[in-house]
């Protein structure tokens, strides 16, 4: 079936730095992909959608110029956490949608740590 | 706008017995319904789907969901639990293929030996 592969899974970070997410489809185009954000015991919520090619959309209350996505393929979305701070901590999940095959396929997920 | 509730932030059930979470949504569209389950630390596996042709929808691991128009609900049922079945489910809500998810608050499933 469709494979999204997400890296990293885990990482920690100084404040102040940046941080990547990479989600990449395997088999697949991925046309759209959603990014999300779960915080502990928390529902997951929308931060933004992207299309290839275009310019992402963000949800109310997501700062654009702090969470930098980036879809330039249909293979590869990244996600940038800039100047990263304590509260940026969070399990960030992107979802990628098939439409060849309409199916969404979710990342593993990377848990962000700020320290 | 969509919203989706889902009654229960935590539910036991014995092994063996019947499972059910509750998911009642709101949608201006007809809507397209979402079962997913999230172990700790782990992405989303999808366990079903409602996309308007059945209202009762088989999906993985013995689980099944029946939509039900009038009640505005998609509740989640499987006759006899798993110890393996413990984890968050998550109903979610979408407006149609290619549309993002709006997900419900979870539900965590306990079960207990």
């Amino acid at each position: 079936g469709a494979v999204v592969s997400q890296h990293p899974s885990r990482v920690i970070c100084k404040s102040g730095t940046s941080v990547k997410i990479e989600c990449r489809s395997l088999d697949f185009q991925a046309t759209t992909m959603f990014w999300y954000r779960q915080f502990p015991k928390q529902s997951l919520m929308l931060m933004a959608t992207s299309n290839e090619g275009s310019k992402a959309t963000y949800e109310q209350g997501v700062e654009k110029d702090k969470f930098l996505i980036n879809h330039a393929s249909l293979t590869l979305s990244t996600l940038t956490v800039t100047s990263a701070h304590p509260e940026d901590s969070s399990f960030y999940i992107c979802s990628a949608w098939d439409r060849e095959n309409y199916g969404y396929t979710f990342g593993s997920g990377t848990r962000l740590t700020v320290v | 706008a969509q919203s989706v509730t889902q009654l229960g932030s935590h539910v036991s059930v014995s092994e063996g017995a019947l499972v059910l979470l509750r998911c009642n949504y709101s949608s201006s569209v007809p809507p397209y319904l979402f079962w997913y389950v999230q172990y700790p630390n782990q992405g989303l596996q999808l366990l079903l789907k409602y996309t308007s042709a059945a209202t009762l929808v088989k999906g993985i691991n013995g689980f099944e969901a029946e939509f039900k128009k009038s009640e505005t609900s998609f509740h989640l049922t499987k006759p006899s639990a798993h110890m393996s079945d413990a984890a968050e489910y998550f109903c979610a809500v979408s407006e149609g293929y290619g549309q993002n998810f709006v997900f419900g608050p979870g539900t965590r499933l306990s079960v207990l030996p």
